[in-house]
């Protein structure tokens, strides 16, 4: 199947900084790419649509100041979590749909950020 | 607006033991039903998938699961579990031409020996 990275795989900060964190999908294209944050024996929580050339969009609730989204190229979106805060910390997931109407979804494995 | 639920949060079977996973789900539509296995350094993968068609799908790794829709499920079974099956499970819903999921909180499956 195809594949998702997400870089870096880990990251730890001090309170106040930001973080990028990239996504990639490695051998396709994806126009619109999705993150999610997952909390400790939680479920994914959609956080917001990626879509390349264009802003992302938000789900309800999401700071949209603080996780910035930058769709460049039809293989890289990037999250930036600016002025993180140890309630920041937490795992981020990635994911892309391969094309057309019923297309699979692909995750990445993930970056864990802990800001202390 | 869509929605599920995993009503089990950890389950503990052993080794050779059959597996069922609950997952029931909300929506006012046909749904896109998914389950996905999620293992430790690993990104989710799909375990299999329902859009329509035969209720009972067979997916990777020895699973299955069948779509009622009387009973709003989608239960994940596999008749005779391996060690290497301990891992996190989701069920997800999603939508007609929306690629947007929304997932469970998710069932812990641990293997005994």
């Amino acid at each position: 199947g195809a594949v998702v990275s997400q870089h870096p795989s880990w990251v730890i900060c001090k309170s106040g900084t930001s973080v990028k964190i990239e996504c990639r999908s490695l051998d396709f294209q994806a126009t619109t790419m999705f993150w999610y944050r997952q909390f400790p024996k939680q479920s994914l929580m959609l956080m917001a649509t990626s879509n390349e050339g264009s802003k992302a969009t938000y789900e309800q609730g999401v700071e949209k100041d603080k996780f910035l989204i930058n769709h460049a190229s039809l293989t890289l979106s990037t999250l930036t979590v600016t002025s993180a805060h140890p309630e920041d910390s937490s795992f981020y997931i990635c994911s892309a749909p391969t094309s057309g109407r019923f297309g699979e979804q692909f995750f990445g494995p993930g970056t864990r950020l802990t800001v202390l | 607006a869509q929605s599920v639920t995993q009503p089990d949060i950890h389950i503990t079977v052993s080794e050779g033991a059959s597996l069922e996973l609950r997952c029931n789900y909300s929506y006012g539509a046909t749904p896109y039903l998914f389950w996905y296995v999620q293992s430790p350094g690993q990104g989710l993968q799909l375990l299999l998938k329902y859009f329509s068609g035969d209720t009972l799908v067979q997916g990777i790794k020895g699973f299955e699961a069948e779509f009622k829709r009387s009973q709003s499920s989608f239960n994940l079974r596999k008749p005779s579990v391996h060690w290497s099956d301990a891992a996190e499970y989701f069920c997800a819903v999603g939508a007609v031409n929306d690629y947007k999921l929304s997932f469970g909180a998710g069932t812990t499956v641990t293997v005994r020996a």
